[in-house]
């Protein structure tokens, strides 16, 4: 079975800080790893997936297959990044369901 | 961008009796909607797989005959909490693909649902 794991539960760093919320995952295929938003008050958001390979709202990630991770990094963090976030996993191919990660709370402190 | 609703947004019921949750998709049609659970300060546990027209799928674990799942139409599901006990109070919510083999999911904003 297919897990993801977000090792903080926190994170806290200054506005302008590099800022870089770790996932790692496990899973024998070749999965689909996608970064959810969830701001405060606000739905469950999709921020990137990783086949796309864009960068939002400053966020990149990087799929490494070797690690098995798939962390989220932004240069210079910014006070409205403060949200939570959640890394997940979908099997690929035609299977929609996702397998989320515990989250990570980011605090962006002014 | 899609959306999706889901009502009520909040539920108070008395243990033992039955409550109905709606996630319908406002401006697209939704062959497959998704069942989560999120327990305080955790992550969303995937409980079933609504499809449009025939029975949902249900993940290992998940009581198909106390969650009941209704996907009558394209832009309308329903869980139904049947003999809701106080462990059954936590975070709903649904989620559907914007198209059919599409992986974006958009997410509904959860029903809070208290058994007393």
């Amino acid at each position: 079975a297919q897990r993801v794991t977000q090792p903080e539960k926190l994170l806290s760093v200054f506005k302008g800080a590099p800022v870089e919320l770790k996932c790692n995952y496990s899973y024998s295929g070749s999965p689909e790893l996608f970064w959810y938003v969830q701001y405060s008050r606000q739905r469950l958001q999709l921020l990137l997936r990783h086949i796309s390979r864009e960068s939002i709202k400053g966020f990149t990630a990087d799929l490494n297959k070797g690690e098995t991770s798939f962390h989220l990094k932004k240069p210079f963090a910014q006070e409205e990044d403060s949200a939570m976030y959640y890394c997940a996993l979908s099997r690929g191919g035609s299977n929609y369901k996702l397998t989320f990660g515990k989250g990570t709370l980011l605090t962006v402190n002014p | 961008g899609a959306v999706v609703s889901q009502h009520p947004s909040r539920v108070i019921c008395k243990s033992g009796t039955s409550v109905k949750i709606e996630c319908r998709s406002l401006d697209f049609q939704a062959t497959t909607m998704f069942w989560y659970r999120q327990f305080p300060k955790q992550s969303l546990m995937l409980m079933a797989t609504s499809n449009e027209g025939s029975k949902a799928t249900y993940e290992q674990g998940v009581e198909k005959d106390k969650f009941l799942i209704n996907h009558a139409s394209l832009t309308l599901s329903t869980l139904t909490v049947t003999s809701a006990h106080p462990e059954d109070s936590s975070f709903y919510i649904c989620s559907a693909p914007l198209t059919s083999g599409s992986k974006e999911q958009y997410f509904g904003p959860g029903t809070r649902l208290t058994v007393t």
